[in-house]
């Protein structure tokens, strides 16, 4: 199992500026995924962060809006880049880790960010 | 393109009552996962299915894989105000270490 905090666990932040979100693992942890969640609305995944190489971006989002670091095996952060109220949402970070009887995905409480 | 849909997307019934949701795709997913999401926090994993067929129990909540691993159900018995949240189902991407989540079903049970 993996046991993931996050910082902060909400914002509520101005247009145009920045935020980052950041994301502990209690394990080392080869993948960290991050995702997003609109009010009401399931996950959407903004990519995959791998230790020592750059992150994968699913179609829709960019380096430029959601750079993400991903110094070491335990650690990563998101910003939120240039925010407008578009970008309110929760924000999620995920990782696999080995489960009971397969690899599960453990996530962590969030982030819920409001844009002004 | 490999989608789940959920189906119904909101469910509103009274404690006690029965009630089954749906994740369907036209794509074969090796495995299905089922997971649970409450107000201010993450999902959490109920199950995986990993079989054609394969039926799952935990505690009232069944959980049943279609043979032709296209569809599963979650299937709640006697529902409690504690099963209120939101469940989404999950599958392997065949094309990329990730997962694919379903539209997700919003559950509110009324005491």
């Amino acid at each position: 199992s993996a046991v993931i905090s996050q910082k902060p666990s909400r914002d509520i932040c101005q247009r145009g500026t920045s935020l980052t979100i950041q994301c502990q693992v209690d394990s080392q942890v080869t993948m960290m995924f991050w995702y997003r969640q609109q009010p009401g609305q399931s996950l959407t995944l903004i990519a995959t962060a791998n230790q020592g190489s750059e992150a994968t971006y699913e179609s829709g989002f960019v380096i430029d809006k959601f750079p993400i670091s991903r110094p070491n095996l335990t650690f990563s952060t998101l910003t939120v880049s240039n925010m407008s109220p578009e970008d309110s949402s929760i924000y999620l970070c995920s990782v696999e880790a080995p489960g009971q009887v397969f690899d599960e995905q453990y996530f962590g409480p969030g982030t819920r960010l409001t844009v002004t | 393109t490999q989608l789940l849909e959920q189906s119904p997307q909101f469910l509103s019934i009274q404690e006690g009552e029965n009630l089954t949701v749906y994740c369907n795709s036209s794509s074969v997913f090796s495995s299905l996962q089922w997971y649970r999401q409450e107000p201010g926090e993450g999902p959490v994993l109920l199950v995986t299915v990993v079989t054609g067929g394969e039926v799952k129990k935990l505690k009232r909540l069944t959980f049943q894989f279609g043979d032709a691993r296209k569809d599963s159900s979650l299937h709640i018995t006697a529902a409690q105000p504690g099963d209120t949240g939101l469940y989404l189902c999950a599958g392997p991407s065949r094309s990329a270490s990730k997962i694919i989540f379903g539209s997700g079903t919003r559950l509110s049970i009324r005491p």
